[in-house]
C-alpha cells in the first residue's frame, strides 16, 4: 500500500533557526505532492506542491520543498523560523484510484517556535 | 469569493442522536471528501465522491453516511451507531486528476454531551 511518513510528531527551533520537516513517501510511480498547515481549529491550507518540473518547490511563507526521487523524499525547509509557523503540517501523496480517494495524508509534524 | 463552506463550526450531540454536518463548495470541483481528525492521528478518510449520486467508503466509514445530490453539496451524517463521534471534522474538495491540490472547509468540531 502507498504510503506517507513524517518523522518527527514534534519539531520544536528556536525563533531564526532552520526549519526542517520530513516526509518520505512509498509510490511505485512518480508521485504528486504536497505540503499542507494546519492553525488551531482550521482547515488546511497548501504550502506548496510538486507535480512535474523543477524539484526544488517554493511556496508561501517563506517555505521551500525539494523533491528527491532517489531518496523518496520531499521535506519541508524554511531558512528562518518565525513565531507565525507555530503549526500542524502535513505531508500528502496524491495517486490514481485507490480506495483512499486518492489523497493519502501523513500523520502530522507539530511545529513549535521559541522565543 | 471560491471556497469550500463548513456549518456549523461548533455542534453538540447527545448520546444516540443522529446529526448531519454541512459541506458546500463553489469550486466547480468533481471530487469531495470527508476526514475525521484526531489528535496525532492525522487525517483519516471517511468517504469520498467522484461525481454525483456516486460515493465510496474510506477508511473509517461505519457509523458515518453521506449524499451527494448535488455537485456542491456532501453532506456527513453521523449516526447514533458511531461510538466514538467527538472529533474535528474536514470537508475537502478537488479536481479528480492527481496534479491538483485539495481544498478544504474550516472544520466542525463535534463534541457528544
Amino acid at each position: 500500500a502507498q504510503s506517507v511518513t513524517q518523522l518527527g510528531s514534534h519539531v520544536s527551533v528556536s525563533e531564526g533557526a532552520l526549519v526542517l520537516l520530513r516526509c518520505n513517501y512509498s509510490s511505485s510511480v512518480p508521485p504528486y505532492l504536497f505540503w499542507y498547515v494546519q492553525y488551531p481549529n482550521q482547515g488546511l491550507q497548501l504550502l506548496l506542491k510538486y507535480t512535474t518540473g523543477a524539484t526544488l518547490v517554493k511556496g508561501i511563507n517563506g517555505f521551500e520543498a525539494e523533491f528527491k526521487k532517489s531518496e523518496t523524499s520531499f521535506h519541508l525547509t524554511k531558512p528562518s523560523a518565525h513565531m507565525s509557523d507555530a503549526a500542524e503540517y502535513f505531508c500528502a501523496v496524491r495517486l490514481l484510484g485507490g480506495s483512499q480517494g486518492n489523497l493519502i495524508f501523513g500523520k502530522g509534524t507539530k511545529l513549535s517556535v521559541k522565543p | 469569493d471560491g471556497g469550500i463552506t463548513q456549518s456549523p463550526k461548533y455542534l453538540f450531540r447527545k448520546e444516540g442522536q443522529n446529526v448531519t454536518l454541512s459541506c458546500e463548495q463553489n469550486l466547480n470541483h468533481d471530487a469531495m471528501y470527508w476526514y475525521r481528525q484526531d489528535p496525532g492521528q492525522g487525517l483519516r478518510l471517511i468517504y469520498y465522491s467522484q461525481i454525483v449520486n456516486d460515493f465510496q467508503k474510506g477508511d473509517i466509514a461505519e457509523g458515518y453516511s453521506v449524499s451527494r445530490e448535488k455537485k456542491e453539496s456532501f453532506p456527513l451524517t453521523v449516526t447514533s451507531a458511531q461510538k466514538n463521534p467527538t472529533a474535528f471534522y474536514l470537508c475537502a474538495s478537488s479536481m479528480w486528476s492527481v496534479n491538483t491540490e485539495a481544498f478544504f472547509g474550516q472544520g466542525t468540531r463535534l463534541t457528544v454531551v
